[in-house]
């Protein structure tokens, strides 16, 4: 079966680094997306890997590994608005989505 | 620009009850997706349509249909509700012409069968 994993909730302090891992089985890989979903609003795209290496946008960067079917997405510089929900989703040989449950991230001051 | 709109934003139906699920997007694009959303499971895909005229079963289909009669409207029927069907449903599209295809969603309809 198709398999993706994501810590349930993990907690970090306001203006530091924080890594949330991802790991998945599929069938077929045409790419892993990592969108942001903030409690009771709609999930928004952050970033997209489809070769494996460190994809930088901003304050937030996302890494693949292929062989390993391993990613993870870095955030630095932690702010409050950065709550939410990080949900991970990879695309399958078929050109669907596999999402994963997401991962809380929970800032405190 | 709207991008995707979805209504209602919330209701309340009985079991048994039909319901459709509205979801309009103005960006032209091909592709339109339905999924739940329920707490604890990533989200999963009911159904899908990659062009007008064309759709598809995802994950989850059984209680669900669609349509897509034209290339900004993609409704959700529920034909006969059970409370299993309780959840918060999303609307997406994608432009499946780009590199990255990634998939923009509505704001998403909360639904509550009783």
């Amino acid at each position: 079966g198709q398999n993706i994993d994501q810590p349930t909730e993990m907690t970090a302090t306001e203006g530091a680094i924080v890594q949330i891992n991802c790991t998945y089985q599929t069938s077929g890989f045409n790419g892993l997306f990592w969108y942001q979903q903030h409690a009771g609003e709609a999930p928004t795209f952050l970033s997209y890997n489809v070769l494996d290496g460190l994809e930088e946008k901003g304050r937030f960067s996302s890494f693949l590994s292929r062989s390993k079917g391993y990613s993870y997405l870095l955030l630095k510089e932690l702010q409050m608005k950065d709550s939410a929900s990080y949900l991970c989703a990879v695309m399958d040989s078929n050109y669907q989505l596999i999402w994963g449950a997401g991962t809380k991230l929970i800032i405190k001051p | 620009t709207a991008g995707i709109t979805q209504a209602p934003t919330s209701q309340i139906l009985a079991a048994g009850r039909s319901m459709t699920l509205r979801c309009t997007q103005d960006m032209r694009h091909n592709a339109m997706y339905w999924y739940r959303q329920d707490l604890g499971l990533g989200l999963r895909l009911i159904h899908y349509s990659n062009t007008a005229g064309t759709t598809g079963k995802g994950e989850v289909p059984d209680g669900y249909s669609v349509s897509r009669a034209n290339t900004d409207d993609f409704p959700l029927t529920l034909a006969s509700a059970v409370p299993s069907q309780t959840s918060v449903y999303f609307c997406a599209s994608s432009d499946e012409t780009g590199d990255v295809n990634e998939q923009f969603f509505g704001p998403g309809t909360r639904l509550t069968v009783l």
